[in-house]
């Protein structure tokens, strides 16, 4: 149980084009997902966090327009990078929250890896 | 916000041997404590984890204490063998459920 995917896996983009990432709870429903980035050999940095059916949460620093985050059901959040440039580059790593008794345990997606040229 | 500190950084251990991970947190309220193993290129995978209300929980070789009066969580693994090598993390969270991340352990096992 507590399996969550994420699509594509692997990006590559030119500067200036918008890129899509879904994040899909595949066996539970996750009122709550979260998105962080990771550079490498580095921690993950919560960007911010989607709650279905509402705004988006985003942390200090992460621009909201820049980085597009729409939770439309509780089973998909979505992060769609607008007008990527090379300092995007980075793996993005989604997660979800089965709640109940688990609530705060996070589950995490494979990654995506998006490199922009 | 939380502030999770974490070392050392890199470890490097002889198979069969324990090898430990300290972390401590700033945020007294924190009440949840899980710990992630994340191999190169993969997603970061829960290993074990600990809430406020225990001192210390073990799961065959891993084990996990908790000091809430000095703010510090160690990862204990015992009887390490080559899967084990991987960048591990501590975390800690607040009622909010945001996972705040220490800045990971690079573990290998040396056969």
């Amino acid at each position: 149980g507590a399996v969550v995917s994420q699509h594509p896996s692997r990006v590559i983009c030119k500067s200036g084009t918008s890129v899509k990432i879904e994040c899909r709870s595949l066996d539970f429903q996750a009122t709550t997902m979260f998105w962080y980035r990771q550079f490498p050999k580095q921690s993950l940095m919560l960007m911010a966090t989607s709650n279905e059916g509402s705004k988006a949460t985003y942390e200090q620093g992460v621009e909201k327009d820049k980085f597009l985050i729409n939770h439309a059901s509780l089973t998909l959040s979505t992060l769609t990078v607008t007008s990527a440039h090379p300092e995007d580059s980075s793996f993005y790593i989604c997660s979800a929250s089965e709640g109940g008794d688990r609530v705060e345990t996070q589950y995490f997606g494979p990654g995506t890896r998006l490199l922009v040229l | 916000g939380e502030n999770v500190e974490q070392h050392p950084s890199t470890l490097s251990v002889q198979e069969g041997d324990s090898a430990v991970i300290k972390c401590t947190y700033s945020d007294s309220a924190s009440n949840y404590f899980p710990w992630y193993k994340q191999e190169l290129g993969k997603r970061p995978q829960l290993i074990i984890d600990i809430r406020s209300n225990v001192g210390e929980k073990k799961d065959q070789r891993i084990a996990v204490t908790l000091n809430k009066t000095a703010k510090h969580f160690s990862l204990h693994i015992t009887e390490t063998q080559p899967e084990d090598s991987a960048v591990y993390f501590c975390a800690a969270s607040l009622n909010d459920y945001k996972l705040s991340f220490g800045a990971g352990t690079t573990v290998t096992v040396r056969a």
